[in-house]
């Protein structure tokens, strides 16, 4: 079974220090997405990229936030300047082309802890 | 913006009981999906749900879409202490103009099951 794989899988950084959180997607997806949860709480949106493009961000997904698939693999989120209320669990998801017959594939996620 | 709620926020229950969650969607959906998220885990797709009125089984599983679309329901009959988790319901808004809407998820039923 393909699987989406996130690294690290566990992250601590300083208040506003940058982080970069990375995915490696499901190879022939098209649909890449980070969504993020707060422990124990539900899982929230945060942005979709499609064609090398955002497709839609929420609001949590401000100017500290930023998105990229560099190398046609790996599919980055970095956080430019962490607050205490980014310590989540953040999952990266994909999507193949079947989009509506199929679920997205979550990776196991990487928990942020902001100190 | 399209909102999902989801009751009962817990449950709890003995080993051999049934157990139901429910979810509403203020907007008519596209189809609704259900994930299942264990303890320390990440979501796990289980199902996509896109007619209205669409049942679909899964073993001791029962998903249900409503005739209007905006609301589902899952149940799961006799459950076993392997069902313990959180059951998410995402859905995709029917107008969302462009490829697709995003998956919103709601809050999610965190089930636990005693021997």
């Amino acid at each position: 079974e393909p699987e989406v794989t996130q690294t690290p899988s566990h992250q601590v950084t300083q208040m506003g220090q940058e982080v970069i959180l990375r995915c490696v997607p499901i190879s022939n997806h098209l649909y890449f997405y980070w969504y993020r949860q707060i422990l124990g709480q539900k899982v929230e949106f945060l942005v979709s990229f499609y064609n090398n493009e955002i497709s839609e961000k929420s609001e949590i997904f401000d100017d500290q936030f930023s998105v990229e698939r560099p190398d046609g693999s790996n599919f980055t989120l970095k956080i430019r300047s962490t607050k205490l209320e980014d310590s989540a669990m953040y999952f990266c998801a994909s999507l193949g082309a079947l989009v509506r017959t199929k679920g997205y594939t979550f990776g196991s996620g990487t928990r942020l802890t902001v100190v | 913006g399209q909102q999902v709620m989801q009751i009962p926020q817990y449950q709890h229950v003995q080993e051999g009981e049934d157990f139901t969650t429910y979810c509403n969607s203020s907007t008519t959906l596209s189809n609704i999906q259900w994930y299942k998220q264990r303890p320390g885990g990440h979501p796990v797709f289980l199902i996509q749900l896109v007619k209205s009125g669409e049942v679909k089984k899964q073993k001791r599983l029962t998903f249900q879409f409503g005739e209007a679309k905006k609301n589902s329901s899952l149940h799961i009959t006799a459950t076993q202490t392997t069902d313990v988790g959180t059951y998410f319901c995402a859905g995709r808004e029917s107008n969302y103009g462009g490829s697709q809407g995003n998956l919103i998820f709601g809050k999610g039923t965190k089930l636990s099951v005693k021997p």
